[in-house]
């Protein structure tokens, strides 16, 4: 199994401030052939499902503001929020979809300092 | 709009069995594969199962197979989870997503690009 390890496991974050969140695969999750990523980030709000925010690594889903954005390949990658809204509290998840059984990162915490 | 709503969440014994269902509206339902994820109390996300628009294929987590079984009903827009012989450790909320459609790329992984609210299976004596 591919697993999936984000850091750190929390941060606080003061409002218009960059947050970055690290997420690091035990295997390549970048499919050569396809000169893919196979990596998504999703954000989670309290009482809330999950939402896409990027996918293939750095494709932002239509919708999401254009300070976040993902970064990375093979076996590193990073979410940033350029500039911290106080709306972006949540947990955020990296996810592989490169190989079954499909694993999701341990997740973020990130809070206004 | 792309809408999904689980259903069937509940308290049920250990060794029990239990069915979900997810209801989808907004779309094209057949042309999207379908997956489920849990969420245990306070912890973080897991992923279930997964089936083809067509039915086929179906792909399980090692801890669900043989336990689980994933099915839809594409005339009724709707995505299935037979759960059986239920441990306590599969108490989660557990959401249906969408599977992204995305042509070129290989295999079947992609991202999930909506998600339903989820549905609470307690599983308790």
């Amino acid at each position: 199994d591919i697993v999936m390890t984000q850091s750190p496991d929390s941060l606080a974050v003061s409002l218009g401030e960059r947050a970055t969140i690290n997420c690091k695969s035990s295997q390549n999750v970048f499919h050569s052939s396809t000169n893919r990523n196979y990596l998504g980030w999703y954000q989670q709000k309290p009482g809330q499902p999950p939402k896409l925010l990027i996918y293939w690594a750095s494709t932002r889903k239509s919708g999401v503001p254009d300070r976040f954005s993902g970064s990375g390949s093979g076996t590193d990658f990073t979410l940033t929020i350029s500039s911290l809204q106080a709306e972006d509290v949540a947990v955020y998840f990296c996810h592989q979809y490169y190989s079954a059984p499909l694993t999701f990162g341990g997740g973020t915490k990130v809070e206004i300092k | 709009e792309v809408q999904l709503l689980e259903s069937g969440g509940n308290l049920v014994q250990p060794g029990g069995s239990l069915r979900l269902s997810c209801a989808a509206s907004g779309f094209t339902f057949s042309n999207y594969a379908m997956t489920w994820v849990r969420q245990a109390p306070g912890k973080g996300l897991e992923w279930v199962s997964y089936v083809g628009g067509s039915g086929s294929p179906t792909y399980y987590a090692d801890s669900m197979k043989g336990r689980f079984t994933i099915s839809r009903d594409n005339s009724k827009n709707t995505l299935y989870l037979q759960m059986n012989s239920l441990r306590a450790e599969d108490t989660a909320v557990y959401y249906c997503a969408r599977v992204m459609i995305e042509l070129g790329a290989s295999g079947w992984g992609r991202a999930f690009d909506y998600w339903g609210q989820g549905t609470l299976v307690t599983v308790s004596s």
